[in-house]
C-alpha cells in the first residue's frame, strides 16, 4: 500500500521560508497516472490546494499562492517538496501531500487518492 | 478562483439520509464533470470517497452517492451510521491544471 509522509519544521518564524518534504514508499513517483500534490487546512477552515506536480517537473500552483510557491521533485529519492516563501500567520495550517489520480489514457483525473497523515506547521516568531 | 460553498453543518439521525451540497460557478463545478468528495475524521488523513461527481472507489459504501446540477454538485449519505460522523469536503477542478475545495461540512449523527 501506498504511503506518502511529510517532514519538515514545525515552527516557522514570520518572513521565512516553510520547507516540507513528502516521501513516497511503497511505490513510484515515477509512474505516468499520477501528479502529486500540497493541500493544506489553516485551524478551523477548509482544505485549500497549494499545487501539484508530475514526475517530469511540470506544476501547477495556486494563483493565490503562485508568487510564493515552489513546488518539485526528486525522482532518484521518490519525494517532492513545497517551498512557502515569506510566510506569515495566515499560513499556519495542517499541511498534506497527497497524491492525484491521473488517467493518462483518457486525460481524466480520478481524485485525491491517497493523503499523508498531516503536519501542523505554525508561524510565529 | 473562490473557495466552493458548503454548509458549514448538517445533522441526522442514524439511519435517515443526508445531502451536502456544494456551490461553485461555470469556471470550475460547472465546467468540468471533476467534483471529488472527501471524509475527513479530525486527525486523520482525508479520504476520497466520490470522484467524477458520481464515482465510488473500490471500498467506498454505495451509501454515498454524488451527483451534479448546473453550477451545484451535491452529496448524499443514506441510512447513516454513527461512523459517518466526519468533516466533508468538495473539490472541483478549475482549468489549467488547478483545484478548488470547499469550506467543508460537518456531519453530525445525533
Amino acid at each position: 500500500q501506498l504511503q506518502l509522509q511529510e517532514s519538515g519544521p514545525r515552527l516557522v518564524k514570520p518572513s521565512e521560508t516553510l520547507s516540507l518534504i513528502c516521501t513516497v514508499s511503497s511505490g513510484s513517483i515515477r509512474h505516468s497516472n499520477y501528479y502529486w500534490g500540497w493541500i493544506r487546512q489553516p485551524p478551523g477552515k477548509g482544505l485549500e490546494w497549494i499545487g501539484s506536480i508530475y514526475y517530469s517537473g511540470s506544476t501547477f500552483s495556486n494563483p493565490s499562492l503562485e508568487r510564493r510557491v515552489t513546488i518539485s521533485v526528486d525522482t532518484s529519492k521518490n519525494l517532492f517538496s513545497l517551498n512557502l516563501s515569506s510566510v506569515t500567520a495566515a499560513d499556519t495550517a495542517v499541511y498534506y501531500c497527497a497524491r492525484l489520480h491521473y488517467d493518462y489514457a483518457s486525460g481524466t483525473y480520478k481524485g485525491f487518492d491517497q493523503w499523508g497523515q498531516g503536519t501542523l506547521v505554525t508561524v510565529s516568531s | 478562483q473562490s473557495a466552493l460553498t458548503q454548509p458549514a453543518s448538517v445533522s441526522g439521525s442514524p439511519g435517515q439520509s443526508i445531502t451536502i451540497s456544494c456551490t461553485g460557478t461555470s469556471s470550475d463545478v460547472g465546467d468540468y464533470d471533476l467534483v471529488s468528495w472527501y471524509q475527513h475524521h479530525p486527525g486523520k488523513a482525508p479520504k476520497l470517497i466520490i470522484y467524477e461527481v458520481t464515482k465510488r472507489p473500490s471500498g467506498v459504501s454505495n451509501r454515498f452517492s454524488g451527483s451534479k446540477s448546473g453550477n451545484t454538485a451535491s452529496l448524499t449519505i443514506s441510512g447513516l451510521h454513527t461512523e459517518d460522523e466526519a468533516d466533508y469536503h468538495c473539490c472541483s477542478y478549475a482549468g489549467s491544471g488547478t483545484w478548488v475545495f470547499g469550506g467543508g461540512t460537518k456531519l453530525s449523527v445525533l
